[in-house]
């Protein structure tokens, strides 16, 4: 039972470099999300989608795409990497509409961008 | 726009002891959720308690209960007998009525000293 799993753990990126941070999860849950976490900070929500297909922004949207074509995984792109998207990111997939319902997360990637 | 504050960034008590945590918040809804996320080294985040925001009754889950003072716009946590896996971030979160933009605080670092 692997839950959620999102590969890498760790990455450096050049500026201007593209990436995909990939997530994945076995539960068969419809509700995914990306967060990013700031040194000191709580989680910020970047998108989310309730199904495959369905995708929409959270409250930091710029400068990531997402996709979900399957119930399973769901990618996050970061197109011109910037020194601001440097960050913890987490994917979470829950059962229902609320994280509390059944919630998981994965173990995070920290990212760096220089 | 929903705001969470927690205004202590760091917290010690000793084992056995009883310890509470603040979380302020800021919004105009009047149907919501209030969360607390434990997130321990292993960089997981865990839901410890949540509380709906109609129920006048404090949400109890084992040694974690909840202070909600809706009028005040108040959402502490309470962690009684502290254990030593009890040290972690602790993050307080908000969550508007069927909406999926959770809102978290900073998070306060609370250590349980042997």
């Amino acid at each position: 039972n692997a839950g959620v799993t999102q590969t890498p753990k760790f990455r450096i990126l050049k500026i201007g470099q593209s990436m995909t941070l990939q997530c994945a999860q076995d539960m068969n849950h419809n509700y995914m999300y990306w967060y990013r976490q700031d040194p000191g900070m709580g989680l910020k929500l970047i998108y989310y989608s309730v199904g495959a297909g369905i995708t929409d922004k959270g409250e930091v949207p710029n400068g990531y795409n997402v996709s979900r074509s399957t119930t399973e995984d769901f990618p996050l792109r970061l197109e011109l990497a910037a020194p601001s998207q440097t960050s913890v990111y987490f994917c979470a997939s829950s059962y229902g509409p609320r994280l509390d319902t059944e919630a998981f997360f994965g173990q995070g990637t920290r990212l760096t961008v220089v | 726009a929903q705001t969470v504050t927690q205004s202590q960034p760091e917290m010690s008590v000793q084992e056995a002891e009883t310890v509470t945590l603040s979380c302020t918040y800021d919004t105009s809804e009047n149907n919501y959720y209030l969360f607390w996320y434990k997130q321990p080294p292993s960089r997981q985040m865990i839901l410890v308690i949540r509380q709906e925001a109609y129920k006048q009754q404090n949400a109890t889950e084992n040694r974690f209960s909840v202070n909600f003072q809706k009028a005040a716009k108040s959402f502490s946590l309470k962690i009684s007998d502290s254990q030593l896996g009890d040290t972690a971030m602790y993050f307080c979160a908000f969550m508007k009525h069927n909406n999926n933009d959770m809102r978290f605080g900073a998070g306060t670092r609370l250590t349980v000293k042997p």
